[in-house]
C-alpha cells in the first residue's frame, strides 16, 4: 500500500527559530514530491522536488528530496507567527495519483 | 483566472438526506480529484478524472458515494443516504496534466450530517 509519514505530527516554536519537517514516501511509480502548506481553508502550493539533492528555495523555505532514502525536508529558518500552519507532504505518482502525509502541525508563538 | 470553485461551502443536513457536492476546475486542467479531509484521517482521495474519465475510485468509501464528471467544467460528488461520519470537508482540485503536477484546490465543502 502506497504511504507518506510525516514527522514529527506537531511543533510548536517560538518566533526567529528554524525548524526541519520530515516526510518520508512508501509508494509505487513515484514520479515528484510536493510540500502544501494548509491554514484555515484550501492547501495551497510551496514546491514540489523530482530530483534528488538539488535544493528548492522561496524566501525563508527551502526544501530537498532524497531519491534513494525515500525523503524529503521542509526548514524554515526565522520563523514567523504567519509560518503557523499544517504543512501536508505528498507524493505524485504515475497516472496523476497523489498520495497525502497525515501533515505537520506548527505552531510559532510570539 | 479564476481557480477551482466549489460549492456549496458549508452544508448541515439530517442523516439519510441527499448531499450533492460541485466542482468547477479551472478551466484547461485535464484531470480532477476528490479528496477529504478530517482530523482523524487526514487527505483521503475518494476519486479522481482524466479527461472526464474516472481513473480511480477505489477510495469511495461505499456505494452510498457517487461522482459524476458530465463535462471538463463541471463534476458532482453526491452522498445518498448521508450519515453522520460522512462529516468532513471536501476538497476538489484540478491539475493540468503533463503540467508541474501541481493541484490546484478548491477552497472546500464543510459537510456537517447531524
Amino acid at each position: 500500500e502506497d504511504k507518506v509519514v510525516q514527522s514529527p505530527l506537531s511543533l510548536v516554536v517560538h518566533e526567529g527559530d528554524t525548524v526541519t519537517l520530515n516526510c518520508s514516501y512508501e509508494v509505487t511509480n513515484f514520479r515528484s514530491l510536493l510540500w502544501y502548506k494548509q491554514e484555515k481553508k484550501a492547501p495551497t502550493f510551496l514546491f514540489m522536488l523530482t530530483s534528488s539533492g538539488i535544493e528548492k528555495k522561496s524566501g525563508r523555505l527551502s526544501s530537498i528530496l532524497d531519491k534513494k532514502e525515500l525523503f524529503s525536508i521542509l526548514n524554515i529558518t526565522a520563523t514567523q507567527t504567519g509560518d503557523s500552519a499544517v504543512y501536508l507532504c505528498a507524493a505524485r505518482l504515475g497516472g496523476q495519483n497523489f498520495v497525502f502525509g497525515p501533515g505537520t502541525r506548527l505552531s510559532v508563538l510570539p | 483566472d479564476a481557480g477551482v470553485i466549489q460549492s456549496p461551502r458549508h452544508e448541515v443536513t439530517e442523516m439519510g438526506q441527499e448531499v450533492t457536492l460541485r466542482c468547477k476546475p479551472i478551466s484547461g486542467h485535464n484531470s480532477l480529484f476528490w479528496y477529504r479531509q478530517t482530523m482523524m484521517r487526514g487527505l483521503e482521495l475518494l476519486i479522481y478524472f482524466n479527461n472526464n474519465v474516472p481513473i480511480d475510485d477505489s477510495g469511495m468509501p461505499e456505494d452510498r458515494f457517487s461522482a459524476k464528471m458530465p463535462n471538463a467544467s463541471f463534476s458532482t460528488l453526491k452522498i445518498q443516504p448521508s450519515e453522520p461520519r460522512d462529516s468532513a470537508v471536501y476538497f476538489c482540485a484540478s491539475s493540468p496534466t503533463g503540467g508541474t503536477g501541481e493541484l490546484f484546490f478548491g477552497e472546500g465543502s464543510r459537510l456537517t450530517v447531524l
